[in-house]
């Protein structure tokens, strides 16, 4: 099966400019996760999509994140305006369902250097 | 929430075993599970422990007491591929929280 796809795989901004992120989930895949993971650290849930709805946005900064799940497929997450603090791999993973029955599936990453 | 810990780096020669530690806290378990990770790569999963005892997967075991709340991963028969990040992850609560990794170096 194809695996989670994520584009673009880098990206390099200024800080206050804007940014997207894209990612495919596995197909059949319900639960999509956004991780941020700066350098030298373990991933940090940002936002968990229940089909297209969210289950988990706690520790996502709405100030300047934003992230959507439109028609429970593709999701993209939003930065604006960036800081440097926001330079990290966003990596995004898919699974069957919440629980941990279901294992995780992780894409590439987009890696966001903010200058 | 999770608090995780794991050491920073492990060094080990080509053909060895070596032990990596978890320290966990955590509500409401839901399973622990190990993640590799190459430089640059995606993590890609290992292993999963849910009762305590000690599951193995070819080279890779990992051990889990839910009563101490550790685990280890165990790498047997070391090669210089398996120089990655080992990542320890908890799911509580039905959201799965990372440790921040342990550096594992290879040598010949």
């Amino acid at each position: 099966e194809a695996g989670v796809a994520q584009s673009p795989r880098y990206k390099i901004i200024e800080k206050r400019q804007s940014v997207a992120f894209w990612c495919n989930p596995i197909s059949g895949h319900a639960t999509l996760y956004w991780y941020q993971q700066i350098l030298g650290q373990g991933p940090k849930l940002l936002i968990q999509f229940q089909n297209n709805g969210v289950v988990d946005d706690s520790q996502l900064p709405k100030d300047r994140f934003s992230a959507e799940r439109l028609k429970g497929v593709d999701s993209t997450l939003k930065i604006q305006p960036a800081k440097l603090e926001d330079s990290a791999v966003y990596l995004c993973a898919s699974s069957l369902g919440v629980g941990s029955n279901y294992g995780y599936t992780f894409g590439s990453g987009t890696r966001l250097t903010v200058v | 929430g999770q608090n995780i810990d794991q050491p920073t780096e492990m060094t080990a020669t080509e053909g060895a075993i070596v032990q990596i530690n978890c320290t966990y806290q955590t509500s409401g378990f839901n399973g622990l599970f190990w993640y590799q990770q190459h430089a640059g790569e995606a993590p890609t999963f290992l292993s999963y422990n849910v009762l305590d005892g000690l599951e193995e997967k070819g080279r890779f075991s990992s051990f889990l007491s839910r009563s101490k709340g550790y685990s280890y991963l165990l790498l047997k028969e070391l090669q210089m591929k398996d120089s990655a990040s080992y990542l320890c992850a908890v799911m509580g609560d039905y959201k799965l929280s990372f440790g921040a990794g342990t550096t594992v170096t290879v040598r010949a």
